[in-house]
């Protein structure tokens, strides 16, 4: 059962536009971490959140956690090609298992 | 400094062929999982140790699988019997102690059941 969820699935846009890719649950969580995956690879940690209302930015990217810990965003400002991945959210509750969203295929083309 | 490390990266196996995959956390973190990603979905637990102790397992793990960790360091995933169900990425992560538990993954191993 997804406890996670992200919308969209698929998000294909043109370089130097902005999105925004969601995750939403029902469930609160102590921490949301973000993670970058490509093809055939592992997913690669972006950024952890873990205050509720917590804003934390890495270059164009800004993830935010929802104030009652159930939601988190991640905006990408001016998209680039090398922006392209699959990008899943997971909710942690100490150092129990992670709980993972579907993902959200991102595409940019140039 | 040295991330996790999975060998191998690929496994092609025949139906019925038992399997064994191996993970080397990095050098401080005392845990580590063992997840399981299907194509386009994200990773699902399947089980969890912290030092030598296996704490958790999912259901998912059914009684072909077993996962050890002998000394804490390393660790090992054994499927037995495969199926051609358990063609899928199977990933492993490690965290340290306090924080925010962050998880930092291997690059998977890849196993295909023909």
């Amino acid at each position: 059962t997804q406890l996670l969820e992200q919308s969209p699935q698929f998000l294909s846009i043109q370089e130097g536009e902005n999105l925004t890719v969601y995750c939403n649950s029902s469930s609160v969580f102590s921490s949301l971490q973000w993670y970058r995956q490509e093809p055939g690879e592992g997913p690669v940690l972006l950024v952890t959140v873990v205050t509720g209302g917590e804003v934390k930015k890495l270059k164009r990217l800004t993830f935010q956690f929802g104030d009652a810990r159930k939601d988190s965003s991640l905006h990408i400002t001016a998209a680039q090609p090398g922006d392209t991945g699959l990008y899943l959210c997971a909710g942690g509750r100490g150092a129990q298992k992670l709980v993972f969203g579907q993902g959200t295929r991102l595409t940019i083309n140039p | 400094d040295t991330g996790v490390s999975q060998d191998p990266r690929h496994k092609i196996t025949k139906r019925g062929q038992n399997v064994t995959f191996r993970c080397d956390p990095i050098s401080e973190h005392n845990r580590l999982y063992w997840y399981r990603q299907t194509l386009g979905q994200g990773p699902e637990f399947l089980t969890y140790f912290q030092n030598e102790a296996q704490l958790e397992k999912s259901r998912l793990l059914s009684d072909r699988f077993s996962a050890e960790r002998p000394k804490g360091s390393f660790s090992t995933l054994e499927i037995q019997r495969t199926e051609q169900g358990d063609s899928a990425m199977y990933l492993c992560a490690s965290s340290s102690t306090g924080g925010a538990y962050e998880q930092y993954f291997g690059p998977g191993t890849r196993l295909t059941v023909t």
